[in-house]
């Protein structure tokens, strides 16, 4: 079983939608849950981070984590164009631990 | 405004040359990091460095090596390109303190090796 799962889509949305972006990983060790999101020719670029379980909400972007189910979630409200990139999910063990798991990463279309 | 550059957006080999991919960082960060990204195959970390002169293998070492004389460089190198090696390779680096986690990439350096 893969560490972290991520459904690689593509996604295709209207504007305004509400996006649902999910992944699942089997180690409970890890500790730190990631969103990174990549536009078209970039790098990663770090989103959302939330630390154990719980939300965290940073204007239109919501991160979860249910760590009792191992499961991720990133959620956008109001979906923009500007939103269209690839989304990869990423857990951290956290002090001592220098390696990052990423998923696939979903294509995520948001059209006008 | 925090800054990873590698030094060529494409590059084009033949097989069996050997590639040099150069990464600096002006941060000031301890760790470094080399990816590379494959369609269907995400993210997979080659290798990665801690301190200056210091490496570990990351999943995927095979066919690469790596090279950190100075705090702020960290090159990846193909001692002979194969077509395999074709593929998006990405640095990042993150400082030894701070959020667990949290890299700051390049924009990457798409290698054709023909």
């Amino acid at each position: 079983q893969k560490e972290v799962e991520q459904d690689p889509g593509p996604l295709s949305v209207p504007e305004g939608a509400i996006v649902s972006l999910n992944c699942t990983y089997s180690n409970s060790a890890f500790q730190y849950f990631m969103w990174y999101r990549q536009y078209s020719r970039k790098g990663p670029e770090l989103l959302m981070y939330t630390y154990s379980s719980g939300n965290k909400e940073d204007g239109r972007f919501t991160a979860q984590v249910d760590k009792s189910s191992k499961y991720i979630s990133l959620f956008i409200r109001d979906s923009q164009p500007s939103d269209s990139a690839t989304y990869l999910c990423a857990v951290h063990r956290g002090a001592g631990s220098y390696q990052l798991t990423f998923g696939k990463g979903t294509k995520l279309s948001v059209i006008p | 405004d925090v800054k990873v550059t590698q030094s060529s957006r494409y590059l084009v080999k033949r097989t069996g040359e050997k590639v040099f991919l150069e990464c600096v960082q002006d941060m000031d960060h301890e760790n470094m990091f080399w990816y590379r990204q494959d369609p269907g195959l995400g993210l997979r970390l080659i290798y990665f460095s801690y301190d200056v002169k210091m490496k570990e293998k990351g999943d995927i070492p095979e066919g690469y090596s790596v090279s950190r004389e100075k705090k702020e460089r960290f090159s990846l190198i193909l001692e002979s390109a194969s077509t395999n090696q074709t593929s998006m390779y990405l640095c990042a680096s993150s400082p030894r303190t701070g959020i667990s986690g949290k890299l700051f990439f390049g924009s990457g350096t798409q290698l054709s090796v023909l």
